[in-house]
């Protein structure tokens, strides 16, 4: 069965400097790979998808994500941290054999000033 | 489009009593998840409806129900409430399920 992995509960990176989130999934290509932003006390908030159309994805923000089928691997990157990205990310892919998506258990990302 | 709304958005209860949650999603989807999220356990499946069918459901026990209507609209009950049952429980809706989810602002539950 599909599953998600997120490397680090929380990752910490210093205003301006490179944003790295990782995520890893274990089985087939899943028709679809997303990553989601939750803010403090709100919903979490679409940030990219990816749909096999290309392995870079470009999201809002300033974020992107790649692609690596052969690492079985959904980064998400930054080039330059602002304080504003100071929240909660999750992974997501869609489940091989129904309807659900799977989630990684989320990265708090925390920037220092 | 109006975008996934939830109500209410703050919620006190006892042990004991019982509560119901409602979504309005996107108008056009057919799919509504629901999720719970506590700092210790993440965030957690609980069911999906589609068609006012459920069609997925996760490891949660049978005090936690759903239900859809015809126009897409769902709510969520949790009866006999206990002190684990406080979290954000969010909402997310899609057109068909297994695509992209639109999440609504969530129903923050505290149960004293």
């Amino acid at each position: 069965a599909q599953s998600v992995t997120q490397l680090g509960s929380h990752v910490s990176v210093s205003e301006g400097a490179l944003v790295l989130l990782r995520c890893n999934y274990s089985s087939s290509v899943p028709p679809y790979l997303f990553w989601y932003v939750q803010y403090p006390n709100q919903g979490l908030q679409l940030l990219l998808k990816y749909t096999s159309a290309a392995t870079l994805v470009k999201g809002i923000n300033g974020f992107e994500a790649e692609f690596k089928k052969s690492e079985t691997s959904f980064h998400l990157t930054k080039p330059s941290a602002h304080m504003s990205d100071a929240a909660e990310y999750f992974c997501a892919v869609t489940s091989d054999s129904n309807y659900q998506l799977i989630w990684g258990a989320g990265t708090k990302l925390i920037i220092k000033p | 489009k109006a975008g996934v709304t939830q109500t209410p958005r703050y919620l006190i209860k006892t042990r004991g009593q019982q509560v119901t949650l409602s979504c309005s999603p996107i108008s056009g989807h057919r799919s509504v998840s629901w999720y719970q999220q506590t700092p210790g356990q993440g965030l957690q499946f609980l069911f999906e409806y589609f068609s006012e069918t459920q069609r997925n459901k996760g490891n949660f026990p049978g005090r936690f129900s759903g239900r859809q209507f015809s126009n897409s609209r769902s709510e969520m009950n949790v009866s006999t409430l206990e002190l684990g049952d406080s979290a954000l429980y969010l909402c997310a809706s899609s057109v068909l399920g297994g695509e992209t989810q639109y999440f609504g602002p969530g129903t923050r539950l505290l149960v004293l």
